[in-house]
């Protein structure tokens, strides 16, 4: 299986401010990689596909890039509504594999 | 609208066998490169990938539960289930379904969950 290695597990930010989060892949993921945002009592939302892609109705905030095995999720500008637990997907080979999780707050 | 909702049970015993439906509307399991899966995810964890079914009757298990899991479709392509044979306690979470997306491998829509509690 591919493990997906995620950091920080949690992380603090003030409004405005900018936060990354990283996804390091156990081999080359050729770019199949997503992102979701989870709030609590919530199913996972998706972000970005395709390591940078940006789903339809997701804030420009939002961005990802990478390659290979290193990935890594962007918010310019952190917003109240930002406030969750974000998650990183491999879709290179099956099992299809999430990180750790990222659980971000508010400072 | 896609939307997709999964009932089942709520709690169950040691070693009975967890019976899920994924009921979906605002597309067809039978159109070609749809595939739903399955993913869990315990209380305070992360997610695991357990299965899934695509539109041509092909299935896909997480190598670490396969020999309990089974999935399957209805002959109208409106729901999916998923059955885990022998439970224990460590099968307690909250189950997705989720579609995704046509001929991508990601999922671009989830069900809202049904919690699943083994206990004695």
């Amino acid at each position: 299986d591919i493990q997906m290695t995620q950091s920080p597990p949690s992380l603090s930010a003030s409004l405005g401010e900018t936060v990354s989060i990283e996804c390091r892949a156990s081999e080359d993921i050729y770019s199949n990689l997503a992102w979701y945002q989870q709030k609590s009592g919530k199913s996972p939302q998706l972000l970005i596909y395709y390591a940078s892609s940006l789903q339809d109705g997701v804030p420009s905030r939002f961005s990802g890039s990478g390659s290979g095995t290193q990935y890594s999720l962007k918010i310019s500008g952190m917003q109240p509504e930002d406030e969750g637990v974000y998650y990183c997907l491999q879709g290179s080979k099956y099992p299809l594999t999430f990180g750790s999780g990222t659980k971000l707050e508010i400072k | 609208q896609v939307t997709l909702k999964e009932s089942g049970p709520g709690m169950l015993q040691p070693s009975k066998t967890l019976s899920l439906t994924c009921s979906f509307s605002g597309f067809s399991l039978s159109t070609s490169g749809m595939v739903v899966s399955w993913i869990r995810q315990p209380s305070g964890k992360s997610l695991e990938w357990l299965a899934a079914i695509d539109w041509d009757g092909d299935k896909y298990y997480n190598p670490s539960l396969k020999s309990r899991l089974t999935v399957s479709k209805d002959t109208s392509n409106t729901q999916v289930f998923l059955k885990i044979t022998s439970v224990d306690i460590a099968d307690t979470a909250t189950y997705y379904c989720a579609r995704r997306r046509p001929y991508g491998w990601y999922f671009d829509f989830w069900g809202p969950g049904t919690m699943v509690t083994v206990s004695s």
